[in-house]
């Protein structure tokens, strides 16, 4: 069983449009995150959301919304996409409070690609 | 969150044994040392994590020296299938959940 996962796998679509990526996870873990993964290979922190508290990564801009139905899910919301947003999503998940929240599971990555 | 340093990339032969330093000078007192492996096209897999002198697992071993101001990862016999990027995070994970993650090595082995 898939740990992560995500969809879609790919993402393609124009200037403007608002689109969502979709995260789940199995691990009955507490905590989910995304990351954006830019041309560079980049690595960065975009949210982590537990079902206390949203840390938004101050960097990030108001366009991007995550949506949480349930524990198991994080859904991240994209309005007016840019060419700039292009890059590899990544969701994770970790224990939650009390555990160990540097060792994270990721799911395979959304590339998404803005024309 | 302290500034971490590790080489680009590396090159190695399947059999040997693979170490990559990351130099982390202003690491706090209560931060923790972690490793990160990724793949091309997946998402990063957690390797090892430690806070002084060594750890093991069934993957790699971590060496952490005395003043704490560098970690070596250890891969122990690389195959090809080692073929990876490697991130070296340094954090306090019991008062900030938020990972950094640095360029990270690019690890090639070769046959």
């Amino acid at each position: 069983d898939t740990a992560v996962s995500q969809t879609p796998k790919y993402l393609v679509t124009q200037m403007g449009n608002d689109k969502s990526i979709k995260c789940e996870q199995n691990l009955g873990h507490d905590t989910m995150y995304w990351y954006k993964q830019d041309s560079k290979k980049f690595l960065k922190i975009m949210f982590s959301y537990n079902n206390k508290e949203l840390i938004i990564n101050e960097t990030v801009p108001n366009r991007f919304s995550p949506k949480s139905p349930d524990k198991a899910h994080l859904n991240l919301h994209i309005n007016s996409l840019e060419l700039g947003d292009s890059a590899v999503y990544f969701c994770a998940s970790s224990q939650g409070s009390g555990a160990n929240p540097y060792e994270q599971y990721f799911g395979p990555g959304t590339r998404l690609t803005v024309t | 969150l302290a500034k971490t340093t590790q080489p680009i990339s590396m090159d190695s032969y399947e059999g040997q044994e693979v170490n990559i330093t990351c130099s982390h000078n202003n690491i706090a007192t209560n931060d923790y040392i972690t490793w990160y492996q990724q793949f091309p096209s997946q998402g990063p897999r957690f390797i090892i994590q430690g806070y002084k002198t060594k750890v093991t697992n069934e993957v790699a071993s971590l060496f952490i020296p005395a003043d704490r101001k560098s970690s070596t990862l250890s891969l122990p016999r690389v195959s090809l299938s080692d073929t990876a990027v490697y991130y070296c995070l340094v954090g306090d994970m019991y008062n900030n959940n938020d990972m950094r993650f640095g360029a990270g090595t690019r690890l090639t082995v070769k046959p």
